[in-house]
């Protein structure tokens, strides 16, 4: 079945504590995506990648970090979390033509006390 | 910059009754659109998309829309809304140039009366 699978689903974490978030692909996707949600903003992109080792910021960077040395991977990492940072964030892909649409994960609710 | 504005939060309607969400895009090349719907505690699926040709395009579960270059407008319609229809709704824009880039609009709540 072809999936976007994030982990965790839910996630408490205290302010400066490292954490990251994975997310996984299982259609040979070349774009992937991060994206957060917030109550009235909409979805916001935080960071794309067009494929292995290429990466770029979306509009939201600050704060986040993400790598892509596989393909089917692209993890979020949050540094030193901070509690605006407390959002739910969700994952995606698609293949490298512009038109198709993502592919989304389930999402992931993170909370920064 | 591209962007993108839904300018109805939230939209109530009547089972049975038709709708329209609006759906107004700033891009300036040839705009690649997308609607998509997120159920309560879902991600996002996708309802229908628009690259080129015919302008009214057809998606999942009786939606269709209709882009209009003139007003730089997409707006989502159904003729008779179900019940389980009841979701939010997002329309986005991605970038004919950078195929990475991808906004979305604020979204619009969709409630569903009996």
């Amino acid at each position: 079945e072809a999936q976007v699978t994030q982990n965790p689903r839910y996630l408490i974490t205290v302010t400066g504590k490292k954490l990251t978030v994975t997310c996984s692909q299982n259609m040979n996707h070349e774009y992937m995506s991060w994206y957060r949600q917030d109550p009235g903003l909409g979805l916001r992109q935080i960071y794309y990648s067009m494929n292995v080792e290429v990466t770029d910021k979306g509009d939201v960077p600050e704060g986040y970090k993400v790598s892509r040395k596989e393909k089917r991977n692209f993890p979020l990492i949050l540094e030193s979390p901070s509690p605006n940072q407390t959002s739910l964030y969700f994952c995606a892909s698609s293949s490298n033509h512009p038109n198709t649409e993502a592919f989304f994960g389930q999402g992931t609710r993170l909370t920064v006390v | 910059a591209q962007s993108v504005t839904q300018p109805d939060i939230h939209i109530t309607v009547s089972e049975g009754a038709s709708l329209e969400l609006r759906c107004n895009y700033s891009y300036g090349a040839t705009p690649y659109l997308f609607w998509y719907v997120q159920s309560p505690g879902q991600g996002l699926q996708l309802l229908l998309k628009y690259f080129s040709g015919d302008t009214l395009v057809q998606g999942i579960k009786g939606f269709e829309a209709e882009f209009k270059r003139s007003q730089s407008s997409f707006n989502l319609r159904k003729p008779s809304v179900h019940w389980s229809d009841a979701a939010e709704y997002f329309c986005a824009v991605g970038a004919s140039t950078n195929a990475g880039k991808s906004t979305f609009g604020d979204g619009t709540t969709l409630t569903v009366k009996p």
